[in-house]
């Protein structure tokens, strides 16, 4: 069974710092890596993709991909409160397979 | 920025009630989806559908679930006879291509009493 982990937090991180979140996938022929952000109560919202292995900037978000450790992990520089919120990372095994979840990690900014 | 709308927002049902859920996609989208979050828990996915037809299911959606795509623009779920475990938060998702990502609907509540 494809399996999609992440530690639940919750993660504090004093605002100004950096947050790092981690994933981990069972399939090791997933092609599609997301993460996904959410706030309490709303729907799933894309903030990151990547699809090779190394590192992608978008912003203050940095994705990373590491195929063979089948790892993936956000990182986010400059937190803010804002930024408090659920991080989902989500994998597809090819362009036309579902996207499944992990659970999870919550992140706290501390102000 | 073209958007996934669902409806409605908070749908209270009683046990045993039909009800059905509606999306309307983005528009030039080709590949629906269904998930659904008990709380507290994980987004899983329920059915996925492309070309007028379902292309998968998953063990969740069982007889009591269908989709329909009546009209080119809606796509609905309908659950035939709901259970106190059906009550969950329902996403909507399209997408041109799963490659990319999928964008989600704001979501119905369906509570089930």
């Amino acid at each position: 069974q494809k399996e999609v982990e992440q530690n639940s937090g919750p993660l504090s991180v004093p605002e100004g710092a950096i947050a790092s979140l981690n994933c981990t996938y069972s399939d090791r022929g997933s092609q599609s890596f997301f993460w996904y952000r959410q706030y309490s109560g709303k729907s799933p919202e894309l903030i990151m993709s990547i699809y090779s292995n190394g590192d992608k900037e978008d912003g203050r978000f940095t994705a990373q991909l590491n195929k063979a450790s089948q790892y993936v992990s956000l990182l986010i520089r400059d937190s803010q409160p804002s930024d408090s919120a659920t991080y989902l990372c989500a994998v597809n095994l090819n362009r036309d397979d579902k996207i499944i979840f992990g659970k999870g990690t919550r992140l706290h900014i501390l102000p | 920025e073209p958007e996934v709308t669902q409806t409605p927002s908070h749908q209270v049902t009683q046990m045993g009630q039909e009800v059905i859920l509606r999306c309307v996609p983005i528009s030039n989208h080709l590949y629906f989806y269904w998930y659904r979050q008990i709380l507290g828990q994980k987004v899983e996915f329920l059915v996925s559908f492309y070309n007028n037809e379902i292309s998968e299911k998953s063990e969740i959606f069982d007889d009591q679930f269908s989709v329909e795509r009546p009209d080119g623009s809606n796509f609905t779920l309908k659950i035939r006879s709901t259970k106190l475990e059906d009550s969950a938060m329902y996403f909507c998702a399209s997408t041109g291509t799963a490659l990319y990502g999928y964008t989600f609907g704001s979501g119905t509540r369906l509570t089930v009493v």
